[in-house]
């Protein structure tokens, strides 16, 4: 089965970038979709195939994806921001969550 | 409002059957691909399972192939999930989520969950 790797915690300066990344065998060939978690809430999805926005998403968040590795982007980081992040991808008529990412802003 | 609203959960012993609810509104229910996706207690999301618009095709997670069967109610604009031969180790929240665009398989709407507890 297909499987997204991404680090357990990154940490950001207040209004630095954060980079979260999701490794995942040519994943470049995938659309990869984002999810921001905040403890005790839903996940609320924050880009969706590899780099869009949906409405009301602040234009900080950004995402990529090439060769084995999507990013997803975090620029001018707030304290807001921190939260859980998942990458998702879609392979063999199943779903794939990576294991998840918690982002501090310190 | 765009809304997902999740019931059913609770304690139940292991072995033991529950059957969760999503109840939708504020879109044409009936047109969209639904899934059910769960977390543990301190663990990320694991995807459950989903069922496409209209119920004819369906799908599951390993951990649960054979338990758990997703089914809706396309008249009632409600999703379920039959989760028997339960597991400790099925202890979560369950969220169901819209999927956004068929082909795409993405998330744009997510319930706020229901717990399940199974334990003796």
């Amino acid at each position: 089965s297909y499987e997204l790797t991404q680090p357990l915690s990154v940490s950001v300066a207040l209004g630095q970038t954060a980079r979260i990344t999701c490794g995942g065998n040519n994943i470049g060939s995938k659309n990869v979709h984002w999810y921001q978690q905040k403890p005790g809430q839903a996940p609320v999805l924050v880009i969706y195939r590899d780099n869009n926005r949906p409405s009301g998403i602040p234009e900080r968040f950004s995402g990529s994806n090439s060769g084995n590795t999507a990013t997803l982007t975090i620029s001018r980081a707030q304290a807001g921001d921190e939260a859980d992040y998942y990458c998702q991808v879609w392979d063999s008529s199943t779903v794939v969550f990576g294991g998840g990412t918690k982002l501090t802003v310190l | 409002e765009v809304q997902l609203v999740e019931s059913g959960g609770g304690l139940v012993q292991p072995g033991g059957s529950l059957r969760l609810s999503c109840a939708a509104s504020g879109f044409t229910f009936s047109s969209y691909w639904m899934h059910w996706v769960r977390q543990a207690p301190g663990k990320g999301l694991v995807w459950v399972s989903r069922i496409n618009s209209d119920g004819s095709s369906t799908a599951y997670g390993d951990s649960v192939k054979g338990r758990f069967t997703i089914s809706r109610d396309n008249a009632k604009n409600t999703l379920y999930l039959q989760m028997n031969s339960l597991r400790a180790e099925d202890t979560a929240v369950y969220y169901c989520a819209r999927d956004s665009t068929p082909g795409y398989y993405y998330m744009d709407v997510w319930g706020k969950g229901t717990t399940v507890t199974v334990s003796s």
